[in-house]
């Protein structure tokens, strides 16, 4: 069985301020892992994903993950944040290809003050 | 290109009433995949078509069932619905063996 921890519900910054949202998880097979955005009200928005090869994933608007097989996580970050990065993110697993089910974690807000 | 849309965006129905909401994929995709998103909650895996056949299912109940078309379009209907059945229910694609999800922006349900 496969699953994900977001550690914090809620992440507070600042404008320019980095941002680290954290994600570890659990499967019995190499993962495929995710990050997606939820703006409110709205549907879920693929940021990134780490799939085989290169740890270090870029996505959009300026986001990056590491993979680090050792520590089981997945940890998002951006150098720095802006006041339209606020927003819901969820980490998510899959174990392989084929069957591709998402297994996803609790959620992350993301504040970002002025 | 177009993405994936869901109909309708909001729905109010009753306790013991029956629902259908429906997912076009993104063109050339042909795995679809439904998802429950309670309050505050990251999203459930409910089931997953491929190819007009079931490729998998969550821990949801009978009455929770679906359908996929020849041009992968999908429904998801529920039966004798429950107060716990209000939640966005997101529908995503995918094409086929590759494992990334894309999602519409979801269906409203409430159930009173």
């Amino acid at each position: 069985a496969q699953s994900v921890t977001q550690l914090g519900s809620h992440v507070s910054v600042s404008e320019g301020a980095l941002v680290l949202l954290r994600c570890n998880y659990s499967s019995s097979v190499p993962p495929y892992l995710f990050w997606y955005v939820q703006y409110p009200n709205q549907g879920l928005q693929l940021l990134l994903k780490y799939t085989t090869g290169a740890t270090l994933v870029k996505g959009i608007n300026g986001f990056e993950a590491e993979f680090k097989k050792s520590e089981t996580s997945f940890h998002l970050t951006k150098p720095s944040a802006h006041m339209s990065d606020a927003a819901e993110y969820f980490c998510a697993v899959s174990e392989g290809s084929g069957y591709s089910t998402l297994t996803f974690g609790k959620g992350t807000m993301l504040l970002v003050s002025p | 290109e177009t993405g994936v849309t869901q109909s309708p965006t909001h729905l109010i129905k009753t306790r013991g009433q029956q629902v259908t909401l429906r997912c076009s994929s993104q063109s050339g995709h042909n795995t679809v995949s439904w998802y429950q998103q309670a309050l505050g909650q990251g999203p459930q895996f409910i089931f997953q078509y491929y190819r007009e056949e079931e490729n998998g299912r969550g821990n949801f109940p009978p009455r929770f069932s679906g359908l996929q078309f020849p041009n992968y379009s999908s429904e998801l209907n529920v039966n004798a619905l429950e107060l716990d059945d209000s939640a966005l229910y997101l529908c995503a694609s995918s094409p086929g063996q590759d494992n990334t999800q894309y999602f519409g922006p979801g269906t409203r349900l409430t159930v009173l």
